[in-house]
């Protein structure tokens, strides 16, 4: 079975510093992962994903996640925080299995001025 | 493009009556579509999965006769909450693949649907 885990429940940053969320993953192949972000009251956006090929994955909004298959990772990073980045943020897995997908319980990001 | 939409946003109703919600793939066509629901603030549990023109394929401890599911076109999916109780009030989320696209296991999410049930 396929599962996340989120360790980080909420992280605080001040504006203009650099972010890292965890994510770990397990899944018994070559998983594809989503981070994506959520504001109150609204869906989710996918921010970057990963399937295949360069580990280092480009996102939108400046975000970037390193798949590391040694350490089941996908972490999401950012160098410079806005004060607009806040939110919910949720990393996902998913594969073939009729293209659903597990998602992590959210990191929620409080961005200081 | 890639847009979802979801129709109300917001929906209020009494406990026993039955509210519906469309989830509608605007500028793709979507063969999958999958309902969530998400309690304040936890993460999205998936209800089912919607195939269009079959039967929808409900997630373990989901009553299938209490959230009714039908995807009659590729662009529409509809999640009907028959009955409801003040305990199914929650925000529920669609989202669909684009069947079309190499990323096809990439899921569009829709704004989400609030319901409150009195």
């Amino acid at each position: 079975a396929q599962s996340v885990t989120q360790p980080d429940i909420h992280i605080t940053v001040s504006e203009g510093a650099s972010l890292e969320l965890r994510c770990n993953y397990s899944y018994g192949a070559t998983p594809y992962l989503f981070w994506y972000v959520q504001s109150p009251g609204q869906g989710l956006q996918l921010l970057l994903k990963y399937f295949s090929g360069d580990t280092l994955v480009q996102g939108i909004k400046g975000f970037e996640a390193e798949f590391k298959r040694s350490q089941s990772s996908f972490n999401l990073r950012k160098p410079s925080v806005h004060w607009s980045d806040a939110a919910e943020y949720f990393c996902a897995v998913g594969g073939t299995n009729a293209g659903k997908s597990t998602f992590g319980d959210g990191t929620t990001l409080t961005v200081k001025p | 493009g890639a847009v979802v939409s979801q129709h109300p946003s917001w929906v209020i109703c009494k406990s026993g009556t039955s509210v519906k919600i469309e989830c509608r793939s605007l500028d793709f066509q979507a063969t999958t579509m999958f309902w969530y629901r998400q309690f304040p603030k936890q993460s999205l549990m998936l209800m089912a999965t919607s195939n269009e023109g079959s039967k929808a394929t409900y997630e373990q401890g989901v009553e299938k006769d209490k959230f009714l599911i039908n995807h009659a076109s590729l662009t529409l999916s509809t999640l009907t909450v028959t009955s409801a109780h003040p305990e199914d009030s929650s925000f529920y989320i669609c989202s669909a693949r684009d069947s079309t696209s190499g990323w096809a296991e990439t899921q569009y999410f829709g704004p989400g649907t609030r319901l409150l049930v009195l």
